[in-house]
């Protein structure tokens, strides 16, 4: 199976902070990757798909970059409807992975 | 729109069975992959296994190959995932998630999640 590690596990920030989380994958993934955001008591909803492709109604806040093993999400400016829990995911494999998950909680 | 629904909490004896339903509207039921993902209390996301309505196929994770069984009825548009020899550990929301037929494709859309308690 394709490990996904993500960092930091948990994120504490200020509203209109530039927040960054990173995705590593054990092996070339090549831009098979999906960012999703999940509030408590709520379904997953996918945010990014292929590394950097915005889903529509996805506020342009929200980044994606990277590409093999590498990956990063940004928020350019936090705002509060923001903090969740988000999660990458590997689907280049025909077995998916999730990272761990990071919380961003307010600071 | 599309919408992905799914059956109502359960709660199991260790060792018995349970089955969840994903009622799938909005769109072509063939068109898709029917995914099951499950999250432990405080815990992150674990795909367990899908079903390919089209092909009549499912593939598991390899930790879950054996005592989960993912099938779909076509003519309902509906999804099931049931787990047999239930077992605390098997306690979580379990999620059902659609994607489009095809290699390299995301989760797009989730059912609400079933909570699925295991408990003597």
């Amino acid at each position: 199976d394709i490990q996904m590690t993500q960092s930091p596990s948990t994120l504490s920030a200020s509203v209109g902070d530039r927040v960054t989380i990173t995705c590593r994958a054990s092996q070339n993934i090549n831009t098979w990757l999906a960012w999703y955001q999940q509030k408590p008591g709520k379904a997953p909803e996918l945010l990014i798909q292929k590394a950097f492709s915005l889903e529509s109604g996805v506020p342009s806040r929200f980044s994606g970059s990277g590409s093999g093993t590498e990956f990063t999400l940004t928020i350019s400016s936090l705002q509060p409807d923001d903090f969740a829990t988000y999660y990458c995911q590997q689907y280049d494999s025909y077995y998916p992975t999730f990272g761990q998950g990071t919380r961003v909680e307010i600071k | 729109q599309v919408q992905l629904v799914q059956s109502g909490a359960e709660v199991k004896k260790p060792g018995s069975s349970v089955k969840v339903s994903c009622k799938a509207s909005g769109g072509t039921f063939s068109s898709y992959t029917f995914n099951w993902v499950r999250q432990a209390p405080g815990q992150g996301l674990e795909w367990v296994g899908r079903t390919i309505p089209i092909l009549g196929i499912a593939n598991y994770a390899q930790k879950f190959q054996g005592r989960v069984t993912i099938t779909a009825d076509k003519s309902t548009s509906t999804a099931y995932m049931e787990v047999t020899s239930l077992r605390s550990e098997d306690t979580a929301v379990y999620f059902c998630a659609r994607s489009f037929f095809g290699d390299h494709v995301p989760l797009d859309y989730w059912g609400q999640g079933t909570l699925v308690t295991v408990s003597p």
